[in-house]
C-alpha cells in the first residue's frame, strides 16, 4: 500500500534535548512537508522540500531542522531552541507543489517537559 | 498574505440532516481548494481537491463547489452521518509553496 508512515505516533522528551521525528513516503511523490498543529491555532508550515537535497523554511522554521538525503524521507529535528515544542507535527507530500494536491502521514505527537 | 476563514468554527446536527461548511480566502489567485478531514488525534484525509477552472467536485455524499471571483467555498454533506464527525479544514496553496489552511469546522452528528 502507498502512503506516508511517521514515527513514532507519541514522543516524549526533556527540555533541552534534541529530538528528530521521522516520514517516510512511497507515493515517489518529488516534495515533501512538515506543518505544526496547535489547538485553536491552525496547521502551520515548517519546512518544505521539492526536490532532494533542497529544502525551504516556512513561517515558523526557528528551533527546527530537516534534510532531504532521499526522496522518500524528510526528517525533522526539533531543537532545544525551539520555545514550545510541545504540539502535533504533521509530515504530506505531493507529486509536485502548488497545484497538486497533498497527501498526510497519521501524526507525531510531541510532548515536552 | 492569503488567509483562509471557515465558519461556523462547530456545527451540531441530527442524523440526516443536509449540511454546508463555508470557506472564505482573500486572495482569489489560487490554483485550487482542497478539502480534508480529520479525526481527533489523527492525520488529514483528504477529501477533494478542486481546481481553479472547475465549479464543483463531488465524491460520494460529499459535494464541494468553488468560486474564484468571491472567494468562496462550500462543503456540502448530504444524508450527515454520525461517522461523518470530524473536523473539516480546507486550504489553499500559496506562494507556490505549501498549504494555508483555515482552523477548521467541528461537525458533530448525533444519531
Amino acid at each position: 500500500d502507498g502512503g506516508i508512515t511517521q514515527s513514532p505516533k507519541y514522543l516524549f522528551r526533556k527540555e533541552g534535548q534534541n529530538v528528530t521525528l521521522s516520514c517516510e513516503q512511497n507515493l515517489n511523490h518529488d516534495a515533501m512537508y512538515w506543518y505544526r498543529q496547535d489547538p485553536g491555532q491552525g496547521l502551520r508550515l515548517i519546512y518544505y522540500s521539492q526536490i532532494v537535497n533542497d529544502f525551504q523554511k516556512g513561517d515558523i522554521a526557528e528551533g527546527y531542522s530537516v534534510s532531504r538525503e532521499k526522496k522518500e524521507s524528510f526528517p525533522l529535528t526539533v531543537t532545544s531552541a525551539q520555545k514550545n515544542p510541545t504540539a502535533f507535527y504533521l509530515c504530506a507530500s505531493s507529486r509536485g507543489t502548488t497545484s497538486y494536491e497533498q497527501y498526510f502521514g497519521p501524526g507525531t505527537r510531541l510532548t515536552v517537559t | 498574505k492569503q488567509e483562509v476563514t471557515q465558519i461556523p468554527a462547530a456545527l451540531s446536527v441530527p442524523e440526516g440532516e443536509n449540511l454546508v461548511l463555508n470557506c472564505s480566502f482573500t486572495d482569489s489567485a489560487i490554483y485550487n481548494l482542497q478539502w480534508f478531514r480529520q479525526d481527533p488525534g489523527k492525520g488529514l484525509t483528504s477529501l477533494l481537491l478542486i481546481q481553479s477552472s472547475q465549479r464543483e467536485q463531488t465524491s460520494g455524499r460529499l459535494n464541494a463547489s468553488l468560486d474564484k471571483s468571491s472567494g468562496r467555498s462550500t462543503l456540502y454533506i448530504a444524508a450527515s452521518q454520525p461517522g461523518d464527525s470530524a473536523t473539516y479544514l480546507c486550504a489553499v496553496p500559496w506562494g507556490g509553496t505549501a498549504l494555508i489552511f483555515g482552523k477548521g469546522t467541528t461537525l458533530s452528528v448525533s444519531s
